[in-house]
């Protein structure tokens, strides 16, 4: 089945402490971006990549990194996290940019930093 | 890409009443437009897309409208139903960039 696989679902975790939220697509897709959701701000770009080794900042890439070793892997780090970074996380990702094709989303990361 | 507006962020409807959502986009030359779907708790998800040679598309209950003169999309549900209480988003030519989406609210 093609889908887009976040892990974990959910986390809490303490100011400070580094996380990662990794995501991976078994689609080949060659785009694959990160998203923050906070309540009335709709879906916020983090970081997207177009291909392997290839990363670009969103909107709002303040205190994130990624990586993009490989086509199927996205992870997102968290380096020192600070309460503001709760949110409803997704990844997502599509064939290509720019293109006629539409993006698949994953189910969600819901993290809380206390 | 440029980003994608909407004129409402919620919109609230009867039971089997229809709904349209709105969308207004910037970039002139997009061909490519996508309506996503986003349950609580959920990713969005595909529900139409609508290439820029055509001016209407239509699914199962929910057909997308494209005035190219205007730049304007839309999303209209016929006999709205309470599973399409959801958050709608459009995108255009793939962009991955998205707004802040309308919150459709279907009344019993």
């Amino acid at each position: 089945e093609a889908q887009v696989t976040q892990n974990p679902r959910y986390l809490i975790t303490v100011t400070g402490k580094k996380l990662t939220v990794t995501c991976s697509q078994n689609m080949n897709h060659e785009y694959m971006s990160w998203y923050r959701q906070d309540p009335g701000l709709g879906l916020r770009q983090i970081y997207y990549s177009m291909n392997v080794e290839v990363t670009d900042k969103g909107d709002v890439p303040e205190g994130y990194k990624v990586s993009r070793k490989e086509k199927r892997n996205f992870p997102l780090i968290l380096e020192s996290p600070s309460p503001n970074q709760t949110s409803l996380y997704f990844c997502a990702s599509s064939l290509s940019t720019g293109g006629n094709t539409e993006a698949f989303f994953g189910q969600g990361t819901r993290l809380t930093v206390v | 890409g440029e980003s994608v507006g909407l004129h409402l962020p919620t919109l609230s409807v009867q039971e089997g009443d229809n709904s349209i959502i709105n969308c207004a986009y910037s970039n002139s030359a997009s061909d490519y437009f996508i309506w996503y779907k986003q349950e609580s708790g959920k990713g969005p998800q595909f529900i139409i897309d609508i290439r820029s040679n055509m001016d209407k598309r239509q699914g199962q209950r929910v057909t997308v409208l494209l005035n190219k003169t205007v730049k304007h999309l839309s999303l209209q549900i016929a006999a709205t139903q309470p599973g399409d209480s959801a958050v709608y988003f459009c995108a255009e030519n793939g962009d991955m960039r998205f707004g802040a989406g309308t919150r459709l609210t279907v009344k019993p």
